[in-house]
C-alpha cells in the first residue's frame, strides 16, 4: 500500500472548518483513499473514503486532487468531541488482495473553545 | 446503529496464560478483522478472516494466535501462551464486503499481562 504523509498534530477551533492534509504522492490506480480517527484509545471510527471524485457525507468532505498524490479531509464545523487523531490509509483493492488497513501516525487533532 | 461488541473491556491474565477474546461483528458483515495497539504504538493489523479460514495474516500473528467462528454470530481470539509484550488494544471489525467499504471497529479489549 502507498505511504502516506500527515502533519504530527493540528489545532481547530470550534466551529471552524478543519482541513486535514494527507501526502501519499506514490499512489497508484487501484488504491482507494480511506480516512478513519481514534477518539482517544476507543476503537478506530470510519469517516469516509474515495477513489478520485471529491466525496461527502454526513460526517465529512474529502478532497483529492487530479493527480491523486494527495488529500484533504473536511471537517465543517469542528466541536470539541471531534479531538482526536486523523488516518490517512491508501489501500489498494483488488480481488486478489487481503483488505487489511494499515494505519500510520496520523494527526492529533486538537478543537479548542 | 449497528455495532460490533467486545468482551471483555479488560482482561488481565498472568504470563503463560490462554486467553480469549471475544467479538460479535455486525450480523450481516462476512469478513472480520483483529488489530491490536500497544499503548502510544501505531494500530497493527493480526489476521482477516473470511468464510471460515484466514485470508491474511501479520509477522505478528504466530503460532501462539489463533482465530475461530465458533457459531454465526461470535469471532474469537484466543492467545495460547501469553507474554508480556503482548499487553495491548486488541480491536475486532468487521466489513460487509472486502473492498470498497467501510470496517466497523469494536471498542477493544485491553489485555494486560502481568
Amino acid at each position: 500500500d502507498a505511504k502516506t504523509t500527515q502533519p504530527p498534530s493540528m489545532d481547530c477551533a470550534e466551529g471552524r472548518a478543519a482541513n486535514l492534509p494527507c501526502n501519499h504522492s506514490t499512489i497508484s490506480g487501484n488504491e482507494y483513499v480511506y480516512w478513519y480517527r481514534q477518539i482517544h484509545s476507543q476503537g478506530p471510527q470510519y469517516i469516509i473514503h474515495g477513489l478520485k471524485n471529491n466525496e461527502t457525507n454526513e460526517m465529512a468532505s474529502l478532497i483529492i486532487t487530479e493527480d491523486r498524490k494527495s488529500s484533504t479531509l473536511i471537517l465543517p464545523h469542528a466541536t470539541l468531541r471531534d479531538t482526536a487523531v486523523y488516518y490517512c490509509i491508501v489501500r489498494v483493492e483488488n480481488t486478489g488482495t487481503a483488505s487489511k488497513l494499515t494505519f500510520g501516525t496520523g494527526t492529533r487533532l486538537q478543537v479548542t473553545l | 446503529e449497528p455495532e460490533v461488541t467486545q468482551t471483555p473491556s479488560h482482561q488481565v491474565t498472568q504470563m503463560g496464560q490462554e486467553v480469549i477474546l471475544r467479538c460479535v461483528p455486525i450480523s450481516n458483515h462476512l469478513y472480520f478483522y483483529w488489530y491490536r495497539q500497544i499503548l502510544g504504538q501505531k494500530v497493527e493489523f493480526l489476521v482477516s478472516f473470511y468464510n471460515n479460514e484466514i485470508s491474511e495474516k501479520s509477522e505478528i500473528f504466530d503460532d501462539q494466535f489463533s482465530v475461530e467462528r465458533p457459531d454465526g454470530s461470535n469471532f474469537t481470539l484466543k492467545i495460547r501462551s501469553t507474554k508480556l509484550e503482548d499487553s495491548a488494544m486488541y480491536f475486532c471489525a468487521s466489513s460487509v464486503r472486502r473492498m470498497n467499504t467501510e470496517a466497523f471497529f469494536g471498542q477493544g479489549t485491553r489485555l494486560t499481562v502481568v
